[in-house]
């Protein structure tokens, strides 16, 4: 089976801090994703790398940054933490060739 | 217009009926099309994927694509109340990896 791996399942930053989310993913896949989710607005893509050390900004990237320097490993880090960044982060990971799958999802509250 | 688009519900069927969940999308070029099921706190779970016009069949789901009309669905026979959950329409645009997400259709299978 698949595994995506998220470092943690809840999280609470206060504002202005530097915040990381871990990614790790067991199947060798090239592509890899970051997403958050929020009531009434679904997923919305943060980022996403198609290979190491390579990424692209999704729909929101304002205020986030990744680092991917191995092929199983995704980072996504909060600069500096603010209250609407407040959410559901869900991690994912796909082949070339298929379907994506996801990590178990980390909730970030900032105060 | 959004890129994928769901009724969000929640659309309730009784136990053993059969759920009709269905999917819009805006790019006529999309090319893979997936079904998740996302239970409430849990992340999303591939239930179903399909690439080519027509049925496509898997135990209790039926995914069905028509590419002419931008349209996706999934159905569900024998519906059961562990079946109650969100269900997200997910779309890959051509010449790119990314997942573009409705914001998902609530399904309650009432017993």
């Amino acid at each position: 089976d698949v595994k995506v791996t998220q470092s943690s399942r809840y999280l609470v930053k206060r504002t202005g801090e530097k915040v990381f989310l871990e990614c790790v993913q067991d199947m060798d896949h090239e592509n890899m994703f970051w997403y958050r989710q929020d009531p009434g607005l679904g997923l919305r893509l943060i980022y996403f790398s198609y290979d190491v050390k390579m990424k692209e900004k999704g729909d929101i990237p304002e205020g986030y940054s990744v680092s991917r320097e191995k092929k199983e490993r995704f980072s996504l880090i909060l600069e500096s933490a603010s209250t609407n960044q407040t959410s559901m982060y869900l991690c994912a990971s796909s082949s070339s060739t298929g379907q994506a799958f996801f990590g178990q999802g980390t909730r970030l509250t900032v105060v | 217009q959004k890129e994928v688009e769901q009724n969000s519900g929640p659309l309730s069927v009784p136990e053993g009926a059969i759920a009709s969940l269905n999917c819009t999308y805006s790019d006529r070029g999309s090319q893979s099309f997936f079904w998740y099921r996302q239970y409430s706190g849990k992340s999303p779970e591939l239930i179903m994927f399909i690439y080519s016009n027509g049925d496509k069949e898997d135990g209790r789901f039926t995914a069905q694509l028509n590419k002419a009309s931008q349209y996706v669905s999934l159905l569900i026979r024998d519906s059961q109340p562990s079946d109650s959950a969100t269900y997200l329409c997910a779309v890959t645009p051509p010449g790119t990896y990314k997942y573009i997400f409705g914001t998902g259709t609530r399904l309650k299978v009432l017993a």
